[in-house]
C-alpha cells in the first residue's frame, strides 16, 4: 500500500538554525511530491512542488528551500531560520493519474 | 493565480446540527475535492467529485458538484463532536493541473 512519511513530528529550533525536514513515500513511483506551510491553524500555503528527482518548483520566495535528491524523498531546508518560519509543514503527493493529494501528519516547528 | 472563495470561515454549532458550507471559484474547475483536517493533523480527503451536477455521500456527509463548474457545497448532517476540525474544498482545473485550495472552514460542535 501507499503511505507518506514526514518527520519529526515536533521540533523547537533556535533563531539562526539551520532546518531539515524530511519526507518519503513508499507504494508509488514518480509522484509529484508537494510542500505546505499552515499558519493559525488556517489555509495551506504552497511552498515547493515537484514533479521528478531534482526538478524543484518554487511558489513564495522565502527563507527556505527543497531538494528530491531520490524518487520518493522531499527535503524542506533552511540555512537559518526566522521567527517568522514557525507554522506547521506538510508533505504531500499525488500519483500520476490520481485526482487528489494525500498529506502526511505534518511538522509543528516552532523557531525561538 | 486561481482562488477559491470558501465560507463560512467559522461555524459553531451545537452537537446533532446540520452544517453546511461552500466554496466558489471565478473560473470552471474539472474535479472538487472536500477535505478534512483533525487537530495537529494533516488533511484527509472526505469526497472527490468529477462531474457537473453530482452529488456524492459519504456517510453523514454530502457533497455536490455545482451545475455551472465553479461552485460545491458539503453538508454534514447530525453532527457530532468529532467532525470538529477545519473543512478545506479544493479544485483542480485540468487533469494534472495543482489543486487549489479554499481558505478552510473551523467547524467546532459544542456536546
Amino acid at each position: 500500500s501507499q503511505t507518506i512519511h514526514q518527520w519529526p513530528a515536533t521540533l523547537v529550533q533556535p533563531v539562526g538554525s539551520p532546518l531539515s525536514l524530511e519526507c518519503t513515500v513508499e507504494g508509488t513511483s514518480n509522484p509529484n511530491l508537494y510542500w505546505y506551510r499552515q499558519a493559525a491553524g488556517r489555509g495551506l500555503q504552497l511552498l515547493f512542488y515537484s514533479v521528478g528527482i531534482g526538478q524543484i518548483s518554487s511558489e513564495v520566495p522565502q527563507n527556505l528551500s527543497a531538494s528530491r535528491p531520490q524518487d520518493r524523498q522531499f527535503i524542506l531546508s533552511s540555512k537559518k531560520l526566522l521567527l517568522s518560519d514557525s507554522g506547521f509543514y506538510l508533505c504531500a503527493w499525488r500519483d500520476t493519474g490520481y485526482y487528489g493529494y494525500t498529506f502526511g501528519s505534518g511538522t509543528r516547528l516552532t523557531v525561538v | 493565480g486561481q482562488q477559491l472563495n470558501q465560507s463560512p470561515q467559522s461555524m459553531f454549532i451545537q452537537e446533532g446540527e446540520d452544517v453546511s458550507m461552500n466554496c466558489t471559484s471565478s473560473s470552471i474547475f474539472n474535479t472538487w475535492l472536500w477535505y478534512k483536517q483533525d487537530p495537529g493533523e494533516g488533511p484527509v480527503l472526505l469526497i472527490a467529485l468529477y462531474k457537473a451536477g453530482e452529488l456524492t455521500s459519504n456517510g453523514r456527509l454530502t457533497a455536490q458538484f455545482g451545475i455551472t463548474r465553479k461552485d460545491s457545497f458539503l453538508n454534514i448532517s447530525a453532527s457530532i463532536p468529532s467532525d470538529v476540525g477545519i473543512y478545506f474544498c479544493a479544485g483542480e482545473e485540468t487533469s494534472g493541473s495543482r489543486l487549489t485550495f479554499g481558505e478552510g472552514t473551523q467547524l467546532t460542535v459544542n456536546p
